[in-house]
């Protein structure tokens, strides 16, 4: 069975501080697929990043960064110089095949203020 | 982008009356559509997966009776809450993957509240 992690339920920083979300997943596939998904107010989910369980590379995006590490079963995720914009529910998420069925976290509540 | 569309985006019905959203993938056929469930405050939990021409798929707990998934085609899916109750109210959020693409999409959801 796959599981996924968050232990931080809400977050609340001051803008420009940087922010680490974790994320821990279990799973017994060899092969598998992470991602981190954005969930502003309005509900919609933005796809942030996928990544696959052989690239343990650590990825940059502008403000955000990922840290894979598979000997933890982590796949944290930090924002820097954190925004108001960037406040929204941000899920972990994990699926056997990128076009599977994703076994989502609960969800950390990031709320940046001015 | 591939892109997949929900309609209704919200809709408020009585208690016992059934509601049909539509999921569609517009510029993709899609092989597969996933529906899942989010309560407030709480994280999606995939309530089925549909392969189009076949029967969809449900995972334990969600009663296939009341919730009626159709995917009649490759690029629409469409999800019946039949007799609804306030317990249904809920955001339902589709998720189409894309054979092409071999990865999923989602649609913007749909906001369920039941008087």
């Amino acid at each position: 069975a796959q599981k996924v992690t968050q232990a931080q339920t809400e977050i609340s920083v001051v803008e420009k501080e940087d922010v680490t979300l974790d994320c821990v997943y279990e799973t017994r596939d060899t092969t598998y697929y992470l991602f981190w998904y954005k969930q502003p107010p309005s509900g919609e989910l933005v796809f942030l990043i996928r990544r696959n369980s052989f690239d343990e590379q650590n990825e940059i995006s502008g403000r955000y960064s990922w840290n894979f590490q598979k000997s933890t079963s982590s796949f944290n995720f930090t924002i820097t110089a954190s925004q108001v914009v960037d406040s929204a529910v941000y899920f972990c998420a994990l699926s056997s095949n990128s076009g599977y069925a994703l076994n989502f976290g609960k969800g950390t509540s990031l709320l940046v203020t001015p | 982008g591939a892109v997949v569309s929900q309609h209704p985006s919200w809709v408020i019905c009585k208690s016992g009356t059934s509601v049909k959203i539509e999921c569609r993938s517009l510029d993709f056929q899609a092989t597969t559509m996933f529906w899942y469930r989010q309560f407030p405050k709480q994280s999606l939990m995939l309530m089925a997966t549909s392969n189009e021409g076949s029967k969809a798929t449900y995972e334990q707990g969600v009663e296939k009776d009341k919730f009626l998934i159709n995917h009649a085609s490759l690029t629409l899916s469409t999800l019946t809450v039949t007799s609804a109750h306030p317990e249904d109210s809920s955001f339902y959020i589709c998720s189409a993957r894309a054979r092409r693409f071999d990865e999923q999409f989602f649609g913007p959801g749909t906001r369920l509240t039941v008087l």
